[in-house]
Parts: C-alpha cells; structure tokens; sequence
C-alpha cells in the first residue's frame, strides 16, 4: 500500500547550519506531496506542497522538489533558526477515493543556539 | 482567514465511557476527515466523509468508532467505549472539493486523555 519513509530523529544542528531531512514514497499513481511542521503542543501546519514531478514547493527558507524518478521529496533549509524546532512530517496525499493523507513518523528538530 | 476549529482542546474521561469530539469544517468545504496521533507517533488517518457518508476508514476506525454531520456546521467524532489506547490527540481536517489542487486544512487538535 501507500506509504511515507522518512529518516529518524531527533536531528540537531546548530543555528545557521544546513538541514536535510529526507522523505521518500511508495504510491501507486500520482500523489501530492506535502511538508507538515507541529510546533511543541501545538496542532499540524502546512509547511510546502507540490503536486506534480518536479514541482519545488517552498515557504520560510524551506523547500523540496518532487522526484518521480526516486521517488523522494527530501525538505531541506540553507540555514535553521532556533525557531525551526518540531516535528517535521513528510506526507502524500491519495488523489483517489476519500482523498486520505498519509504521513511519515515524523522528525524532530532540535536547533542550538 | 477561514480556518478549521475544534473542541474541545483537551478531553479527559474514564475508560468505558463515551466521548464526542466536535470539529466545524471551514465552511464551503465538502470533504470531512478524522486523524489520530498517539504521543509520539506518527499521524494516522482514521475516516474520511463526504456528501453525508463514509468515503473511506481504515481499520482502526472499528465499531467503537462513529462520526456525523448532525447540522450544516459541525463534524463529530464519537468513541462509544473509550479504552486506555483511545488516548491521542485527534484532528479534523476539510477539504474544499476534488482535484489535486485543492488543500487539507487541519484543526488545532483535540487531546483525548482516557484514564
């Protein structure tokens, strides 16, 4: 079936380093493909989309490109902020039926200042 | 800027008894859903409804479990005989229509606490 494999937390960095936290899929047809961020306590956020191959979906100094051919969607920031410690999930949504999101296990970020 | 709104924030019961989570849709959406996120695990989808009825669940969704759509706003979750793994935190979320464009938009979260 459709699932969401994302590398395990927690991840911490430094503030201003570089962040790769890697995603990949396993999805018959053409899912979307989504970023979702959970702040300590609080509810889901949308982070980034794209819906398409190639597509880069971004927002806040993240983004990830869609690629059909590994079947990947890795989220990565040029430079993490103390503010950008979460919960990161990876997700896909079916484009069929009840139209159902999938998640990832999700990654926690910690930033040191 | 519509957004998806659920209460309560935080629900404690005793096991064996019935709760009902309460979620209002944003308001010109069509497709309704329910996930659930045991502390520290990943999010898992449990229902998605559309047009008054059941589109889709997944096999924890079992009989204990039942959703409604009791009026043109709100969108509710009941768990008939709450059990100690009952306890998660829940989310609604809505969509407005079908098409690959159209965006999930997700409640705040209820925390089920079953003691």
């Amino acid at each position: 079936g459709d699932s969401v494999t994302q590398m395990e937390g927690p991840v911490t960095l430094s503030e201003e380093a570089f962040l790769t936290i890697n995603c990949t899929y396993t999805a018959t047809g053409y899912p979307s493909l989504f970023w979702y961020v959970q702040y300590p306590g609080e509810g889901l956020q949308l982070l980034l989309k794209a819906t398409k191959a190639d597509d880069k979906g971004s927002n806040k100094g993240f983004e990830a490109t869609y690629r059909k051919e590994t079947t990947s969607f890795h989220l990565e920031k040029g430079s993490v902020q103390v503010s950008d410690s979460a919960v990161y999930f990876c997700a896909l949504r079916v484009n069929t039926g009840g139209f159902k999101t999938i998640f990832g296990a999700g990654t926690r970020l910690f930033v040191k200042a | 800027e519509p957004e998806v709104t659920q209460t309560p924030s935080h629900q404690v019961t005793q096991m064996g008894q019935e709760v009902i989570l309460r979620c209002v849709p944003i308001s010109n959406h069509l497709y309704f859903y329910w996930y659930r996120q045991i502390l520290g695990q990943k999010v898992e989808f449990l229902v998605s409804f559309y047009n008054n009825e059941i589109s889709e669940k997944s096999e924890i969704f079992d009989d204990q479990f039942s959703v409604e759509r009791p009026d043109g706003s709100n969108f509710t979750l009941k768990i008939r005989s709450t059990k100690l793994e009952d306890s998660a935190m829940y989310f609604c979320a809505s969509r407005k229509e079908r098409g690959e464009m159209n965006e999930q938009f997700f409640g705040p979260g209820t925390r089920l606490t079953v003691l």
